[in-house]
């Protein structure tokens, strides 16, 4: 059965500072995604950024971007330029790529933005 | 487009009583699931749905049940509530192998 991990279930960044955040998946899949989803307080689950396992270049959507090591079965999500809205649960999940996959997700860590 | 919506955003129920969530999306999508998320966990799957008519078990489908009658609708229906269904649920649906969630549902049972 496939696993995801997230070590740190808190972090915490000054304003405008970067931050690194871990995960590790366990898979003998060989063709997966990866996505990091952030939720709020609002509970809105909102997706970050997404990775497919067959790229070897690092997904980048704008001050986000990771650090996908698949031989390591990890993926770190970066935030640059931190910002107060940035302040949410963060979760790393991982789906097969087949069909009605559904995703598995690790179990958080909470971001804290200090200003 | 609204995107997924969910119907009603919070519930309390009382133990035994019975409800059904409904989840609508405007988008065309085939694929649909409902997930649950306890405090200090991530979201766990329940029930999922490959297309109109068709229903499949997650990983803690017991004491659930869905229907999936029209493509843009699926509902989680609740027979008997216990307190350990107590939780937030999220219904999503799928495009090209992302899931797009909904706000979620608040629900206690009491």
């Amino acid at each position: 059965a496939q696993t995801v991990t997230q070590s740190q279930p808190e972090m915490s960044v000054q304003e405008a500072e970067t931050v690194t955040l871990s995960c590790t998946y366990d898979t003998s899949e060989s063709d997966y995604y990866l996505f990091w989803y952030k939720q709020p307080p609002s509970r809105q689950m909102i997706l970050v950024i997404r990775q497919e396992a067959y790229k070897q270049q690092n997904a980048t959507e704008n001050r986000f971007s990771v650090n996908f090591q698949k031989a390591a079965k990890s993926f770190s999500l970066k935030i640059s330029d931190s910002q107060l809205g940035d302040a949410a649960m963060y979760f790393c999940a991982y789906t097969r790529r087949t069909s009605g996959s559904r995703l598995t997700f690790g179990e958080g860590t909470q971001l804290t933005v200090n200003p | 487009n609204a995107g997924v919506t969910q119907t009603p955003k919070f519930r309390v129920l009382k133990t035994g009583q019975s409800m059904t969530l409904l989840c609508a999306q405007d988008m065309n999508h085939e694929y649909m699931y409902w997930y649950r998320q306890d405090p200090g966990m991530g979201l766990r799957l329940i029930h999922y749905s490959v297309g109109e008519g068709t229903t499949a078990k997650g990983e803690v489908p017991d004491g659930y049940n869905v229907s999936r009658l029209k493509k843009q609708n699926f509902l989680l229906g609740l027979e008997s509530a216990a307190p350990s269904q107590t939780s937030v649920y999220f219904c999503a649906s799928r495009f090209a192998d992302t899931q797009y969630f909904g706000p979620g549902t608040r629900l206690t049972v009491l």
